[in-house]
């Protein structure tokens, strides 16, 4: 089944205590992405990658950083989380970046930092 | 910058009555335009796009969305609500100018709310 998978779904953490959300895809798309969602802003996009080894900043970049060494995963790193970082996330993948393309997003990891 | 408005946090509607969300968007260029679903405790599922050609574009589950270039709105729209289509929707926008870099912003999101 052609999917976009997170891990964990849920995770509660303590400030400054480094943590990794993951992100797979299985159906060979060069894009992908990483979103926030809280309410009312909608998703706004943390960072993207375009290939393998190719990553840019979105909206929201702060505090995050991303690796994309293999073209199926994309995983979410937050060195020091804080409190600001509680969040619902998701990732997102899109066969290219083309601007037509449909995005395909998993099923999200909701984030609290105490 | 590019932006979107969903002006209604929500909307409630009574089962077999039409159903309007309302989209209004901002960029420089043209855009491509997207509608996506949120069901309870799952991910964003793609609904429809408008890309180019004809304005009523057609999607999942009986959904449409009508392209107004004049008013810079997509608004979704469905004849006849379904309890099952109570859920969050976002609108999203890609300004086409290479310039925007492909950038794809969202909505905040307007709840859905059929009643039996």
């Amino acid at each position: 089944e052609a999917q976009v998978t997170q891990n964990p779904r849920y995770l509660i953490t303590v400030t400054g205590k480094k943590l990794t959300v993951t992100c797979s895809q299985n159906m060979n798309h060069e894009y992908m992405s990483w979103y926030r969602q809280d309410p009312g802003l909608g998703l706004r996009q943390i960072y993207y990658s375009m290939n393998v080894e190719v990553t840019d900043k979105g909206d929201v970049p702060e505090g995050y950083k991303v690796s994309r060494k293999e073209k199926r995963n994309f995983p979410l790193i937050l060195e020091s989380p804080s409190p600001n970082q509680t969040s619902l996330y998701f990732c997102a993948s899109s066969l290219t970046l083309a601007g037509y393309e449909t995005q395909y997003f998993g099923p999200g990891t909701r984030l609290l930092v105490l | 910058a590019q932006s979107v408005a969903q002006p209604e946090d929500q909307v409630n509607v009574a089962e077999g009555n039409p159903l309007t969300v309302k989209c209004t968007y901002s960029v420089s260029g043209n855009p491509y335009l997207f509608w996506y679903v949120q069901y309870p405790n799952r991910g964003l599922q793609f609904l429809l796009k408008y890309i180019t050609g004809d304005n009523l574009v057609k999607g999942s589950y009986g959904f449409e969305a009508e392209f107004n270039k004049s008013q810079t709105s997509f608004h979704l729209k469905k004849p006849s609500a379904l309890v099952s289509d109570s859920a969050l929707y976002f609108c999203a926008v890609r300004d086409r100018t290479k310039a925007a870099g492909n950038k794809l912003t969202f909505g905040g999101g307007t709840r859905v709310l059929v009643k039996p």
